[in-house]
């Protein structure tokens, strides 16, 4: 069936370094997926962060970025400097490019962000 | 405009008890999602509605989860004899036809 895979369940990064959290899908059933990254800071509930739905392109939203990478199956999320505040959980997910728009979710990623 | 609301936020049963999860989703929105989300887990699908029908319930234990959404408007999710592997967070999440979900903060469910 189609995944998800975080690989890091937590990640530790000082303020004002960069960050990489790995995302990486199958999608046997679904052709071309919606891509998405999901935050949930301490205290809310989750949110979408940002989506690409074409391949080949980069969304971006916060100062994060992450391109879809269909050759490599990849969603990577990217900051090249963050802030305290950054510090949540940070979800991947896919969706079906039409139809349902069900969300499939990666594990999670725990961010924290060192002063 | 509201967010998605639920209730309870947390709930702590002994195993064999029923619980029901209510959901109100964002005013307009026909698409409404229950998730299960165990601890350290991303969310899963468990059922969704378009208006009052179900649209995909393949992944709800049936046996003792049921959910309905009568008007097209709020949402019930009940579990008729909890057991401890139910222990999770209960997402609701709504959304317009084929767009963006938004999610509501969760019920957080023990089972002892």
């Amino acid at each position: 069936g189609d995944s998800v895979t975080q690989t890091e369940g937590q990640v530790t990064v000082s303020e004002s370094k960069s960050l990489i959290i790995n995302c990486t899908y199958s999608a046997t059933s679904i052709g071309y997926p919606n891509l998405f990254w999901y935050v949930r800071y301490p205290g809310e509930g989750l949110q979408l962060l940002l989506k690409v739905i074409t391949a080949g392109q980069k969304g971006s939203s916060r100062g994060f970025e992450a391109t879809y990478n269909k050759e490599a199956t990849s969603f990577h999320l990217q900051k090249a400097s963050v802030q305290e505040s950054d510090s949540a959980v940070y979800y991947c997910a896919l969706s079906e490019s039409s139809g349902s728009w069900q969300l499939i979710f990666g594990s999670g990623t725990q961010l924290t962000v060192m002063p | 405009e509201a967010g998605v609301t639920q209730s309870p936020r947390y709930a702590v049963l002994q195993e064999g008890q029923a619980v029901s999860f209510w959901c109100d989703p964002i005013s307009g929105h026909d698409t409404l999602y229950w998730y299960q989300q165990p601890r350290d887990q991303g969310p899963q699908l468990l059922v969704y509605f378009r208006d009052e029908a179900v649209i995909d319930n393949s992944q709800l234990p049936s046996d003792r989860f049921s959910a309905v959404r009568p008007k097209g408007t709020n949402s019930t999710l009940k579990i008729q004899s909890a057991k401890q592997g139910d222990t999770a967070t209960y997402l609701c999440a709504s959304s317009g036809h084929y767009a963006e979900q938004f999610f509501g903060p969760g019920t957080r469910l023990t089972v002892l």
